[in-house]
């Protein structure tokens, strides 16, 4: 059972469209994280989430943590080919823990 | 080098032999994490460093497996008698300071792939 769900699991559509995509939890996390992912490279953070209602914009990216710190979400408008990959989101479950719990991702393709 | 790295960044094993996955974290970060990916998955916590003290190693799937990093720089990550279930790939990533909330530096990670 994955403590993080993400959804969907996999998304292509064509450029200038808008996405969002989903992480959701049963469990409480102290903060959340979203990372991008290329093939053959490691994640790299996008953002860190960690107050309950909290939206944060990274240019066309908008990320929002759940009221009740559960949930996030992503929300990508007018998607670039550059945007294609996979993204994760994680979370630390108690607030100073050293390690973190990831979402199975969600590979995103934006087709030109 | 500025980034984490990796060594080997691929390995072939026959099912049976020992490895070794070096991970070299960014010059003064204190904490060290070490994950496994399998294919079209998320990462997991497979263990963590705070120098050199080995403060979480929860997530080793078994015995098998065995992590240090003896002067809280360089870690290596060792699996004994390699199972095809141990197909992954292996990242390392290193922050400034212990807590999850700070930022992880990944490093590319080592493509396991037991034969």
């Amino acid at each position: 059972t994955q403590l993080l769900e993400q959804s969907p699991q996999f998304l292509s559509i064509q450029e200038g469209e808008n996405l969002t995509v989903y992480c959701n939890s049963s469990s409480v996390f102290s903060s959340l994280q979203w990372y991008r992912q290329e093939p053959g490279e490691g994640p790299v953070l996008l953002v860190t989430v960690v107050t309950g209602g909290e939206v944060k914009k990274l240019k066309r990216l908008t990320f929002q943590f759940g009221d009740a710190r559960k949930d996030s979400s992503l929300h990508i408008t007018a998607a670039q080919p550059g945007d294609t990959g996979l993204y994760l989101c994680a979370g630390d479950k108690v607030q100073g823990a050293q390690k973190l719990v990831f979402g199975q991702g969600t590979r995103l393709t934006i087709n030109p | 080098g500025a980034g984490v790295s990796q060594s080997p960044r691929y390995k072939v094993a026959k099912r049976g032999q020992d490895v070794a996955l070096r991970c070299d974290p960014i010059s003064g970060h204190v904490s060290l994490f070490w994950y496994q990916q399998a294919l079209g998955q998320g990462p997991e916590f497979l263990t963590y460093f705070q120098n050199e003290a080995q403060l979480d190693k929860s997530g080793l799937p078994s015995d098998r497996f065995f992590a240090e990093r003896p002067e809280g720089s360089v870690s290596t990550l060792k699996i004994q008698r390699t199972q095809q279930e141990d197909s992954a790939v292996y990242l390392c990533a290193s922050s400034l300071r212990g807590a999850a909330a700070f930022e992880q530096f990944f490093g590319p990670g080592t493509r396991l792939t037991v034969l």
